[in-house]
């Protein structure tokens, strides 16, 4: 059974950097089948894809324009988990924020089959 | 970005009633389009993929239907326990983008 255990502060001064790490369990963050994705949902953006890391005989990491510049997310092999790093926050990025695996089993058709259980963030000094 | 556009945005049901939900996509997506449900303090889980597939354990009161620009979420008898917000999410396009939801309520 695959399973995201997400972890890191639930609040981060203006200006600061957002840290937070997802543990897998029961599946590979260097998996040649699965895309790792940090997800974030507010009220005023809806359900939002930050970016997504994934090996394929070396790794790829992509981002949302909306964020470019200011995220880095990186794998970890040694603890089979991936982070989140968000720079210079403001109030518009708090938000829950989830990671998730994406899978694509065929025809090209992918989907999110699996969450971690979610992290509260609010920006605020 | 391929923008998801769902209506409507909230809705009023009994148990039993039929519920059905749209979405539209901002561009021809075939049917690389899945279907959430998400209930309050959780994250969201996988209805249907492929515009029509059911996610293995989700109940066959579920349906999907439509392909290009247009599609639907169908209920067919409500239960309880699909008091939720459903979201539409295209998987065409990078970044993946989901619609804004749709929350059905108990009228």
């Amino acid at each position: 059974q695959v399973r995201l255990q997400q972890s890191g502060p639930r609040l981060v001064k203006p200006s600061q950097t957002l840290s937070l790490t997802c543990a897998i369990s029961g599946d590979s963050v260097s998996s040649d089948s699965a895309m790792w994705y940090w997800i974030r949902q507010s009220p005023s953006r809806g359900l939002e894809c930050l970016g997504r890391t994934y090996y394929r005989s070396k790794w790829y990491n992509d981002y949302a324009v909306s964020v470019k510049g200011r995220i880095i997310i990186n794998p970890d092999t040694s603890k089979n988990q991936f982070s989140l790093q968000l720079n210079s926050v403001t109030p518009e990025d708090t938000a829950v924020y989830y990671c998730a695996r994406k899978v694509m089993p065929f025809g090209g058709l992918d989907f999110f089959d699996i969450w971690g259980q979610g992290t509260m963030l609010t920006v605020s000094s | 970005d391929i923008q998801m556009t769902q209506s409507p945005s909230s809705l009023s049901a009994s148990v039993g009633d039929r519920v059905t939900i749209t979405c539209r996509a901002s561009q021809d997506i075939t049917t690389y389009l899945n279907w959430y449900q998400q209930k309050p303090g959780e994250a969201p889980n996988l209805l249907i993929y492929g515009a029509s597939t059911l996610q293995s354990g989700v109940p066959s009161r579920f349906s999907g239907s439509g392909s290009g620009t247009d599609f639907t979420l169908t209920i067919s008898s409500l239960q309880p326990e699909d008091f939720a917000t459903y979201y539409c999410q295209q998987c065409l396009g990078f970044p993946r983008t989901f619609g804004q939801g749709t929350k059905v309520e108990f009228k």
